[in-house]
């Protein structure tokens, strides 16, 4: 069983619209929880970190974590074609000093213009 | 600047060979990492140190071995043992413990091309 998942995609959506992404994870301790926007050729670059029950926003972004279900999302309002990138969820886990962060594969995004 | 910085950028390697990537960060984060990404594919640890002269494998370390003798550098050795080693590597480093925004920073990345 996978660690961290995610739906690979591709998601299209529309110029405006809202783009939802989704990640599960299976570490019930897991405490940090990270989205990055990687495009193509590039190294990933962090877009939000979020460790608590709820929302956070930033912007067009908001994560949205909820750790009873072992889910955390990444809502992007008002989408660009410039947001056409794969969104990785990340997730720190383990305790003590065995902490690692773990990647999911990765959803790809297509905003169409 | 502080940051990570991945070389080379990009990296050739004949069959048979062991090579070398560096990864050198200046952040003084104790926690570096190694990934491993294919075309159109997520990232795959292959290695993971936490402190000096400590590491640990991740997912896919067969065909590969690190060091860890100085807290700012991780270098990846692929070795002839690793028979698909085409590949877009990158290291990551993050801080340890403490804190909530402990996220990881990544260098540019190595391109290694088997030829």
């Amino acid at each position: 069983q996978k660690e961290v998942e995610q739906n690979s995609g591709p998601l299209s959506v529309p110029e405006g619209a809202i783009a939802s992404l989704n990640c599960t994870y299976s570490d019930r301790g897991s405490q940090s929880f990270f989205w990055y926007r990687q495009y193509s050729g590039k190294s990933p670059e962090l877009i939000m970190f979020i460790y608590s029950n709820g929302d956070k926003e930033d912007g067009r972004f908001t994560a949205q974590l909820n750790k009873a279900s072992q889910y955390v999302s990444l809502l992007i309002r008002d989408s660009q074609p410039s947001d056409s990138a794969t969104y990785l969820c990340a997730v720190k886990e383990g305790s003590g000093g065995y902490q690692k962060v773990t990647f999911g594969t990765g959803t790809k995004l297509q905003v169409i213009p | 600047d502080g940051g990570i910085t991945q070389s080379p950028k990009y990296l050739f390697r004949k069959e048979g060979q062991n090579v070398t990537l560096s990864c050198e960060q200046n952040l003084n984060h104790d926690a570096m990492y190694w990934y491993r990404q294919d075309p159109g594919q997520g990232l795959r640890l292959i290695y993971y140190s936490q402190i000096v002269n400590d590491f640990q494998k991740g997912d896919i370390a067969e065909g590969y071995s690190v060091s860890r003798e100085k807290k700012e550098s991780f270098p990846l050795t692929v070795t002839s043992a690793q028979k698909n080693p085409t590949a877009f590597y990158l290291c990551a480093s993050s801080i340890r413990t403490g804190g909530m925004n402990t996220e990881a920073f990544f260098g540019q990345g190595t391109r290694l091309t088997v030829v």
